[in-house]
């Protein structure tokens, strides 16, 4: 079945940027998410990207598709501490529910 | 504001005493998802429905049920909650155009615990 994979934890200093990897195995991926979730919070969607575009960028966000190598990545600039929170990747070929990472948990040093 | 409600925000319940979780929403979505998600895993997909279309997960086991009476309102029920099921349960709805788009919003859940 669909498999997304993510590192668990990742540290950066306040003002660096951050870099949130992500890979999967289903090439008929349509859509790929990034969702947030801060502590005893629901998921919230960040931003996602159709499977026919590279890049895209929203404010501080910056996500890169690598479709090659089903490689997705989150770039987060000017890192502030209010970022701190577990990052999901998410899949979805438009005809089943998404597929979800276990997430990868920021934290931001002050 | 539109949104996705859950309560409670937490809730206990004894070992193999029913319990049920609620949401509620106010974006009209078609679609409604109950997700199970246990610390440092990705949420799991239990069931979701479509309209009044019940879509159940494989390996979701029968000791969870869900009932959807309106567009607004979804329960998950338990009907007899073991240690391995406290968790946190979230709910999400989405309104898929074409069966393409699959942008989900989740409610702030609500962590059950198990005594």
């Amino acid at each position: 079945g669909e498999d997304v994979e993510q590192s668990l934890f990742l540290s950066v200093r306040e003002g660096d940027s951050s870099v949130i990897n992500c890979t999967y195995t289903d090439s008929s991926s349509t859509y790929l998410y990034w969702y947030k979730q801060e502590p005893g919070a629901g998921l919230q969607l960040l931003t996602y990207i159709f499977s026919n575009m590279d890049m895209k960028q929203d404010q501080r966000l910056t996500v890169l598709l690598n479709k090659k190598d089903k490689h997705l990545s989150l770039r987060i600039a000017d890192t502030q501490t209010g970022d701190s929170a577990i990052y999901f990747c998410a899949e979805s070929t438009g005809n089943t529910p998404l597929v979800f990472g276990k997430g990868t948990r920021l934290s931001v040093i002050a | 504001d539109a949104m996705v409600i859950q309560n409670p925000r937490y809730q206990v319940t004894q070992f193999g005493k029913p319990v049920t979780l609620s949401c509620s929403q106010t974006l009209n979505h078609n679609v409604m998802y109950w997700y199970q998600q246990k610390s440092s895993q990705a949420p799991k997909l239990l069931f979701h429905y479509y309209d009044k279309d019940f879509n159940n997960e494989a390996d979701t086991p029968d000791n969870f049920q869900s009932r959807r009476p309106n567009t607004s309102f979804c329960f998950l029920d338990i009907r007899s909650p073991g240690l391995g099921d406290a968790a946190m349960y979230l709910c999400a709805t989405s309104t898929p155009d074409g069966g393409v788009d699959e942008k989900l919003f989740f409610g702030s859940g609500t962590q059950l615990s198990v005594l």
